[in-house]
């Protein structure tokens, strides 16, 4: 069966500092793993996913089998960036059996 | 705005009603998908649509829940007889598979109150 676990239920960190947001799956295959975001009333959206390999809104993260993490990482963080995060994991190519979500780490940034 | 959109936002209703969410995808894309979520947990998959077809459903899919998509356009998630536990928000999603990315976007959901 296929699980993400997102340790941290709550992350608050001062504006500038940097931000490391865990993630860690268990899954048989080869995984592709997302990061969705929620920001306060608005619906939840990508923010990035693996494969990409890019960076959004200077959030970056690297998908390490040997760990079996998929930590999301910004180097200075910014009052806009206060949300939920949730790490999300496909089992297939497209997310054809759908995603499995972790439960989410509210982050927040204070001035 | 030409998101996923979802009707209503929100439901009140009574221990063994009926309630019927609907959910009006991102145009000509093929894949839709229903979750629940529930409060400190993240979403959690119940089905998903390929076009018309409906390929998957999850255990958490019991049987007073049925979803159908007639057209492949528009979906409804029915719930019958509902339950205090059935309370939650209901989001809708809808992709393009087939293509590079297949990008999952979501609704704003229905949150649904069963008192």
């Amino acid at each position: 069966a296929q699980r993400v676990t997102q340790p941290e239920k709550l992350l608050s960190v001062f504006k500038g500092a940097p931000v490391e947001l865990k993630c860690n799956y268990s899954y048989s295959g080869s995984p592709e793993l997302f990061w969705y975001v929620q920001y306060s009333r608005q619906r939840l959206q990508l923010l990035l996913r693996h494969i990409s390999r890019e960076s959004i809104k200077g959030f970056t993260a690297d998908l390490n089998k040997g760990e079996t993490s998929f930590h999301l990482k910004k180097p200075f963080a910014q009052e806009e960036d206060s949300a939920m995060y949730y790490c999300a994991l496909s089992g297939y190519g497209g997310g054809a059996d759908g995603l499995t979500f972790g439960k989410g780490t509210h982050l927040i940034i204070q001035p | 705005d030409t998101g996923v959109s979802q009707d209503p936002r929100h439901k009140i209703t009574k221990r063994g009603q009926n309630v019927t969410f609907r959910c009006d995808p991102i145009s000509e894309h093929n894949r839709l998908y229903w979750y629940r979520q529930t409060l400190g947990q993240g979403p959690e998959f119940l089905t998903y649509f390929q076009n018309e077809a409906q390929l998957e459903k999850s255990r958490l899919l019991s049987d007073r829940f049925s979803a159908e998509r007639p057209k492949g356009s528009f979906s409804t998630l029915e719930i019958q007889r509902t339950e205090q536990g059935d309370s939650a928000m209901y989001l809708c999603a809808s992709s393009l598979w087939g293509y590079t990315g297949n990008t999952i976007y979501f609704g704003e959901g229905s949150w649904l109150t069963v008192v």
